[in-house]
């Protein structure tokens, strides 16, 4: 199985300021067939559902804002909020789905607040 | 817009049957490009995929939780269901259903979820 960690576990920053959390995973979910990243991003705020933010690594889903954008590749990935605003205190989960349609898994996810 | 809605029961008794619907509205089940899915969070935890099923009834469930999953669809409802049997109290969570998005025949990511249903097993 492949297993997500991330890091850190909890991050405060200023507003307006660089937010950066990090997800690894136990073994590569670059699909070297369509040379894609097989890796998505949530944004989950106290009591709502999880939010699909960005998909295929950094592709942003329609109506996220551009101050959120995703990189990396293979097992090693990074989520930035580039100017942190109030509304984006949140915890923050990465998925993969390398290994659909067996599996599908979480990090344990990252908690963003305001310093 | 679409919008999804979990129903059951909040309370479940150890080694009983943990039974929860998720009624679609919005949009239609039938879509030839979505699975839908059922995801617990227990409470402080991280979240977990318990399984995903077609409209036809084509499913993949978690291989942790595969003995004890069943999932099921109503086209004519708009509406999926899960039961979860022999519960214990590492059952406990919020239980959410999603749409789980296929891309070519890639299935992926959960883009819309319900607000989630807390299920609490105890005596």
């Amino acid at each position: 199985d492949i297993v997500m960690t991330q890091s850190p576990d909890s991050l405060a920053v200023s507003l307006g300021e660089r937010a950066t959390i990090n997800c690894k995973s136990s073994q590569s979910v670059l699909y070297s067939s369509n040379n894609k990243n097989y890796l998505a991003w949530y944004q989950q705020k106290p009591g709502q559902p999880p939010k699909l933010l960005i998909y295929w690594a950094s592709t942003r889903e329609s109506g996220v804002p551009d101050r959120f954008s995703g990189s990396g590749s293979g097992t090693d990935f990074t989520l930035t909020i580039s100017s942190l605003q109030a509304e984006d205190v949140a915890v923050y989960y990465c998925q993969q789905y390398y290994s659909t349609p067996s599996l599908f898994t979480f990090g344990p996810g990252t908690k963003v607040d305001i310093k | 817009q679409l919008q999804l809605q979990e129903s059951g029961p909040g309370l479940v008794k150890p080694s009983e049957t943990l039974s929860l619907t998720c009624t679609v509205s919005g949009g239609s089940i039938s879509s030839s490009s979505y699975y839908w899915g059922w995801i617990r969070q227990p409470p402080g935890k991280e979240l977990e995929w318990i399984g995903s099923i077609y409209y036809s009834g084509s499913n993949y469930y978690n291989p942790s939780l595969k003995s004890r999953v069943t999932m099921s669809v109503d086209t004519s409802k708009n509406h999926f269901s899960l039961k979860l049997s022999s519960v214990t109290a590492a059952d406990t969570a919020v239980y959410y259903c999603a749409r789980h998005r296929m891309i070519a025949v890639v299935i992926t990511t959960f883009d819309h979820w319900g607000q989630g249903t807390l299920v609490t097993v105890s005596s």
